[in-house]
């Protein structure tokens, strides 16, 4: 069975940092394109970051240079390492994953993260 | 940025009638060389991650209903629900996956009317 389970979010201090961690079960990190998405409080999805098969990665203008996306294949986890967070990086965010480069087939359940003073 | 736009923000239908949602992307995501529309669809209930409806704008995701159905091209999709259940009330997004970044409409919430 797959499953995502995303850990690492809290209440942090704008400025501050912050690293996800999402743990995948049932298949392979390295084999699949993965993202990661996030909701602000009653807002839509947004796209943050992928990390391609190849390791090649990209990022949303917002969180470009600030964010940073990494994958571990011996722990089959891919992790967000985020910096310098702002109040309007306050959302849930989902790991979300796919073997079609751009889709999101398979979600974890989200973890908050809330940037406040 | 190719920036995807639905219509409309919110939509009441009986038990039983049909749905129809509408996501225009500013421009085309048909892929000429294979050619493939790079266009899906979730559903977002209360409190759950979105969930993959329809890929390809038209390719249905395993074990989803087929009541659920997607068609476009181009710059032009629709998500069709032949027949509303109450399970199907939800948040409905439409997402482009041509190119980085990637981007969603800004969903349509789907009531019973």
């Amino acid at each position: 069975e797959v499953q995502l389970v995303e850990s690492g979010g809290g209440l942090i201090q704008p400025g501050g940092s912050l690293t996800l961690s999402c743990a995948a079960s049932g298949f392979p990190v390295s084999d699949n394109y993965m993202s990661w998405v996030r909701q602000a409080p009653g807002k839509g999805l947004e796209w943050v970051s992928v990390i391609y098969t190849g390791g090649t990665t990209f990022y949303a203008d917002s969180v470009r240079g600030r964010f940073t996306i990494s994958r571990d294949n011996s722990k089959n986890t891919v992790s967000l390492q985020m910096n310098s967070l702002r109040a309007e990086d306050t959302a849930v965010y989902y790991c979300a994953g796919a073997l079609i480069r751009g889709l999101f087939d398979y979600w974890g359940q989200g973890t908050l993260v809330t940037v406040s003073s | 940025d190719i920036v995807m736009t639905q219509s409309p923000d919110s939509l009441a239908v009986s038990l039983g009638e049909r749905a129809t949602i509408s996501c225009k992307s500013s421009q085309s995501v048909l892929y000429s060389s294979n050619p493939r529309n790079y266009l899906a669809w979730y559903q977002q209930k209360p409190g759950q991650p979105p969930k993959l409806l329809i890929y390809w704008a038209s390719t249905r995701e395993s074990g989803v209903p087929d009541r659920f159905s997607g068609s476009g091209s181009g710059t032009d999709f629709t998500l069709t629900v032949s027949s509303l259940q109450a399970e199907d009330v939800a948040v409905y997004y439409c997402q482009q996956y041509y190119s980085t970044p990637y981007t969603f409409g800004q969903g349509t919430k789907l009531e019973i009317k």
